[in-house]
């Protein structure tokens, strides 16, 4: 079956460490976006890929960074800049239809990062 | 930008129905949606609308938008103790430059 897979479920970092969220999607899918969950605050977005080797900033960047070297894969990198980086980090994908399309997103199960 | 606003909790008696409302700020919104969040899980799309359409109903679900008011809501019919999770309305604007989420409605479910 089709999906989007992160990994780890569970990550402990000290403060001061870098840590690299996994996400790959078996969906064919063009776009991805990391989104952050905190209690009360809806998701907010991080980064997108509209397509392979290129992403944008989304509306809470800093402290974050990511890649795209292929379609299949976009890792997120909380670096020790992320002044509150504990959180629910959510992965989603979809194929990208544009403005004709409902762009539906395909989410992934989460990542929850905690940092002693 | 984009405002997306909902009510933080409801509860109800398992087999009455739910209603989650949402309101959001950009006239220009294409695509409106209701996820679904289970604990400690991803979001799971329920349904959408088309911001042409003023009602869609999908078995148990039914969703209104009011274009003049900038109004969705969500009913949940003979709402059951397995409904009981979170739900997102989300919207997008014209070209799919952005998807606004509001901050959820943690709807609980008694018996």
């Amino acid at each position: 079956d089709g999906g989007i897979t992160q990994s780890p479920k569970y990550l402990f970092r000290k403060e001061g460490q870098n840590v690299t969220l996994s996400c790959e999607q078996n969906l064919n899918h063009d776009a991805m976006y990391w989104y952050r969950q905190d209690p009360g605050q809806g998701l907010r977005l991080i980064y997108y890929s509209q397509i392979v080797n290129d992403f944008q900033k989304g509306d809470i960047a800093e402290g974050y960074s990511v890649s795209r070297e292929k379609k299949e894969s976009f890792p997120l990198t909380v670096t020790s800049a992320q002044k509150n980086p504990t959180a629910f980090y959510l992965c989603a994908s979809t194929p990208f239809e544009g403005s004709s399309g409902a762009n539906v997103l395909t989410f992934g199960a989460g990542s929850r990062l905690t940092v002693l | 930008g984009e405002d997306v606003e909902q009510s933080l909790f409801l509860s109800v008696r398992e087999g009455d129905s739910s209603v989650i409302n949402c309101t959001y700020t950009d006239s220009s919104s294409t695509y409106l949606y209701w996820y679904k969040q289970e604990p400690g899980a991803g979001l799971q799309l329920l349904t959408y609308i088309f911001s042409n359409m003023d009602m869609k109903q999908d078995q148990r679900l039914t969703v209104l938008l009011n274009k003049k008011d900038k109004h969705l809501s969500l009913r949940i019919a003979d709402t059951q103790t397995g409904d009981s999770a979170i739900y997102f309305c989300a919207v997008v604007n014209t070209g799919f430059q952005k998807l606004v989420f509001g901050t959820g409605t943690r709807l609980l479910v008694s018996p």
